[in-house]
């Protein structure tokens, strides 16, 4: 099993529509989480982190559940502008520290008009 | 933008030649790192560096060697290229944040080894 998984898709939604991954993790005490984006040919940049009680910028809500060890992102009014890679990210150990960074594999989304 | 830029961009080089990448940063981060990308194993960190000649492995360092003799400057050399190696590289930077560490990225460094 691998440590951080991902579906990888693809999805491909109409505009307008609402979008949900979730991603896996192994290990319980894991206590960062990050949802991050790449565009084709393109570094990934941060999307958001992902806290314990839930967030949500604009369009976009993350949420950790820790009993059942997943992170989910949801996307809502679906753009075209939101076709990507979405990587998700967790720090596998309570240190924190950055070089303990996994990254899922990605979960390609596809937004159709 | 974390001030991280990637040369060369782009590069194409032979079966058991020598290569190098650099990443160049402009604001003084004290950590920095290595990770290449490619299909179906998302990022693998290569080697990092936690300061000024301080370098240390990371998941799959073999076959590659890092420099860090400037705070500014990290670079990373195959030795001698192998057609596995025909990745995508990234440097990247963390900081410090509510959160925990936040890692950002450069560009990145398409390499092709032929």
């Amino acid at each position: 099993r691998k440590e951080v998984e991902q579906d990888p898709g693809p999805f491909n939604v109409p505009e307008g529509a609402t979008v949900a991954f979730n991603c896996t993790y192994s290990n319980s005490a894991s206590q960062s989480f990050f949802w991050y984006r790449q565009d084709c040919r393109k570094e990934p940049k941060l999307l958001m982190s992902v806290y314990s009680s839930g967030n949500e910028d604009g369009r976009f809500t993350a949420q950790l559940n820790r009993a059942s060890q997943y992170i989910s992102l949801l996307i809502r009014d679906s753009k075209l502008s939101d076709s990507a890679t979405y990587l998700c990210v967790v720090n596998l150990t309570p240190s924190g520290s950055a070089r303990q960074l996994t990254f899922g594999s990605g979960t390609q989304l596809t937004v159709l008009p | 933008d974390a001030g991280i830029t990637q040369s060369p961009r782009h590069k194409v080089t032979e079966t058991g030649t020598p290569v190098t990448l650099r990443c160049h940063q402009t604001e003084n981060h004290r950590y920095m790192y290595w990770y290449r990308q490619d299909p179906g194993h998302g990022l693998r960190l290569i080697h990092y560096s936690y300061g000024v000649k301080d370098t240390d492995k990371g998941e799959v360092s073999d076959g590659y060697s890092v420099s860090r003799s400037k705070t500014e400057d990290f670079l990373l050399t195959l030795e001698s290229a192998t057609s596995s190696q025909t990745s995508v590289y990234f440097c990247a930077i963390t900081e410090r944040g509510s959160s925990g560490n936040t890692i950002y990225f450069g560009e990145g460094s398409w390499l092709t080894v032929v």
